[in-house]
């Protein structure tokens, strides 16, 4: 059974660095066949996919535009986890970031519990 | 891209059947056969209920299913039951620069 289990604080100030783990069990974030995700969760922006990590034969991450100047995904392999950073943060980035995992394929199987970032002074 | 576009509501009697609307592009859900449906509890994570189209995870109850005509795909629940009430988010692959693009949610009540 695949989980998903996420740590991080949930106060970060304006201008700061936003910084979560997703911790794995049950798969490898070295995997060959999956990609791990973190995605957000606001009411005026809704569900909003930041970015990923996978491996095949080297690693690779991939970020949406939105977010790309500001973001960074790293996998932990000593740790089997991954982690996310969001700099230089605004109110705006307020919202429940989740980490999941797509499978095999284009969807996302396994998701984390969830963890509310607040941001301000 | 823009989020796809869900209902905001819908609502149905337990027993009845009610289909909720994912309305996308020719890039996206008309594109692709990667839609996903999501089922969202209150301060709960999403659960994956249909992926591409039409397939059930396992432990999914047949009572949900998917289809997809152009660029709009459907999730119909059928048999309602009390536990359905939850909010309903379809996604699809939109090409390699946004591998997953959200609808907005719908908010299924079951009266």
């Amino acid at each position: 059974q695949v989980q998903l289990h996420q740590s991080g604080p949930g106060l970060v100030k304006p201008s700061q660095t936003l910084s979560l783990t997703c911790a794995l069990s049950g798969d490898s974030v070295s995997s060959n066949s999956a990609a791990w995700n973190w995605i957000r969760q606001s009411p005026s922006r809704g569900l909003e996919w930041l970015g990923r990590t996978y491996y095949r034969s080297k690693w690779y991450s991939d970020y949406a535009v939105s977010v790309k100047s500001r973001i960074t995904i790293n996998p932990d392999t000593s740790k089997n986890q991954f982690s996310l950073q969001l700099n230089s943060v605004t109110p705006d980035d307020t919202a429940v970031y989740y980490c999941a995992r797509a499978g095999s394929g284009w969807y996302l199987d396994y998701w984390g519990q969830g963890t509310l970032v607040t941001v301000s002074s | 891209q823009s989020a796809l576009t869900q209902p905001r509501s819908v609502s149905g009697s337990p027993g009845q059947s009610v289909t909720i609307s994912c309305t996308g592009t020719s890039s996206d859900v008309g594109a692709y056969n990667y839609v996903s449906w999501y089922q969202q509890h209150p301060g709960k994570a999403p659960k994956l209920m249909i992926y591409d189209v039409t397939k059930r995870p396992s432990g999914v109850p047949d009572r949900f299913s998917g289809s997809k005509s152009g660029n709009t795909a459907s999730l119909t629940i059928s048999g309602l039951q009390a536990e359905d009430e939850a909010d309903y988010y379809c996604c699809s692959y939109a090409g390699s620069y946004t591998p997953w693009l959200f609808g907005g949610g719908t908010k299924l009540t079951v009266l």
